[in-house]
């Protein structure tokens, strides 16, 4: 079974950096491509970037190629993305999510997690 | 940059209704279009990707259709379950997704 298992929640100062990940199991972690998503609160989803394990090759959507940094640690099948010089338009469930190029969808979502940006 | 106009952006309705979500995009994306369910817990699930094909486990009630820069979800009759959030995701070198549409029990 596919199961894609993020970590818990984090609080981050202003300023700062927080790191989450997702840990892929159920599958070949290098064969499939894995994206990240944002949900800020009462919002809708954002696409922010991909990046295949395999070759560690990443794209990011224009608004995030600034914000935020997307890596894999194929030896333990797990995804990160960092966030860095925190703000409150952060503050943001956090979604990973396997990429199938069949079809391009996202096929097996993580169960997301909440970054909350305070002082 | 592709927009997509997801249609409404709320939807009262009852059980054994029969509901149709909307989506319209930009610029023809030659179908790249996908359907996801998002329940109240959270959970983000796959239901129909590439316009009109079923994700396997999806109950058939579920169905998509469209073409060029106009596409559509359609419940044949409403569940308990299907109350939840609806977003429409086009794929054209990169992914966007639709505003949303709240499913609510009238």
């Amino acid at each position: 079974e596919v199961q894609l298992q993020q970590s818990g929640p984090e609080v981050g100062r202003p300023g700062s950096s927080v790191k989450i990940s997702c840990k892929a199991s159920g599958y070949t972690f290098t064969d499939y491509v894995m994206n990240w998503v944002k949900q800020s609160p009462g919002q809708g989803l954002e696409w922010i970037g991909w990046i295949d394990p395999e070759y560690g090759s990443t794209d990011y959507a224009e608004k995030f190629k600034k914000k935020a940094t997307l890596t894999a640690d194929t030896s333990s099948s797990t995804a990160y993305i960092q966030l860095s010089s925190l703000t409150s338009e952060d503050t943001a469930t956090y979604f990973c999510a396997r990429y199938t190029t069949d079809y391009y969808y996202f096929d097996y979502w993580g169960q997301g997690v909440m970054v909350t940006v305070s002082s | 940059d592709i927009q997509m106009t997801q249609t409404p952006s709320s939807m009262p309705a009852s059980l054994g209704e029969r509901v149709t979500i909307s989506c319209r995009v930009s610029q023809g994306i030659s179908n790249y279009l996908n359907w996801y369910q998002q329940k109240p817990d959270g959970t983000i699930k796959p239901l129909i990707y590439y316009t009109s094909n079923l994700q396997s486990g999806v109950p058939s009630r579920f169905s998509g259709s469209g073409s060029g820069t106009d596409y559509s979800l359609t419940i044949s009759s409403l569940e308990p379950e299907d109350f939840a959030m609806y977003y429409c995701q086009q794929y054209d070198s990169s992914w966007t997704f639709g505003g949303g549409t709240k499913l609510e029990l009238k």
